[in-house]
């Protein structure tokens, strides 16, 4: 199946520093969903983004689908960014059912 | 529009024992995932719906495990003989199926199992 794989695994930032976290898929994706994983566990929707590029307020992101990754942008962090970032794909062969296979996540640690 | 909700948000039994969670997805999504969530792991899927139909179960979903939607609405997720390596976050999640983005998936708050 698919593999996804998520770099880095920890990052520690000072707050009002940017980042920029990668994920590498290892197929043709249909979908594409980036999550910001708060400290109870909810998942929160970022993007939806299978191929190009997509903008809300500090956070962006560039998905190049010919080369199978996925990069998130975070501008001048904040505390409250911090937590664990997971990207998340269908692939092609997936018949279509929808269902995601996530990476390894991104901790992020942004200090005041 | 109200997000995914599940329930119970967190439940502790003992080895043994049978659980049942609950997922009511978005309205008119007529798509519903189940994933489960050790620590430090990200989601793994378990199982899907299109309506009532259930399409795909994972090979993580054993015999003790199963899946109902039964009105194509909310869905439950029961563990018979509960083990402590049943011990996870049990995601709930919905996408629209028939109006793009299609497969755009949200989550609920998950349900925390603990297994004593």
């Amino acid at each position: 199946g698919i593999q996804v794989e998520q770099s880095p695994p920890d990052l520690i930032l000072q707050e009002g520093a940017n980042s920029t976290l990668r994920c590498n898929f290892s197929d043709s994706v249909n979908n594409l969903q980036w999550f910001h994983q708060n400290p109870w566990g909810q998942l929160i929707n970022l993007f939806y983004i299978p191929s190009g590029t997509k903008q809300n307020g500090r956070l962006s992101a560039t998905t190049v689908a010919t080369e199978r990754y996925s990069l998130l942008y975070i501008s001048s962090s904040q505390t409250t960014d911090s937590g664990v970032y997971f990207c998340a794909v269908e692939g092609e062969g997936s018949s279509n059912t929808g269902k995601l296979i996530f990476g390894q996540g991104t901790t992020l640690q942004v200090k005041p | 529009d109200t997000g995914v909700s599940q329930n119970p948000r967190h439940k502790i039994t003992k080895r043994g024992q049978n659980v049942t969670f609950r997922c009511d997805p978005i309205s008119e999504h007529n798509r519903l995932y189940w994933y489960r969530q050790t620590l430090g792991q990200g989601p793994e899927f378990l199982t899907y719906f299109q309506n009532e139909a259930q399409l795909e179960k994972s090979r993580l979903l054993s015999d003790r495990f199963s899946a109902e939607r039964p009105k194509g609405s909310f869905s439950t997720l029961e563990i018979q003989r509960t083990e402590q390596g049943d011990s996870a976050m049990y995601l709930c999640a919905s996408s629209p199926g028939w109006s793009p983005p299609y497969n755009e998936q949200f989550f609920g708050p998950g349900t925390r199992l603990t297994v004593l």
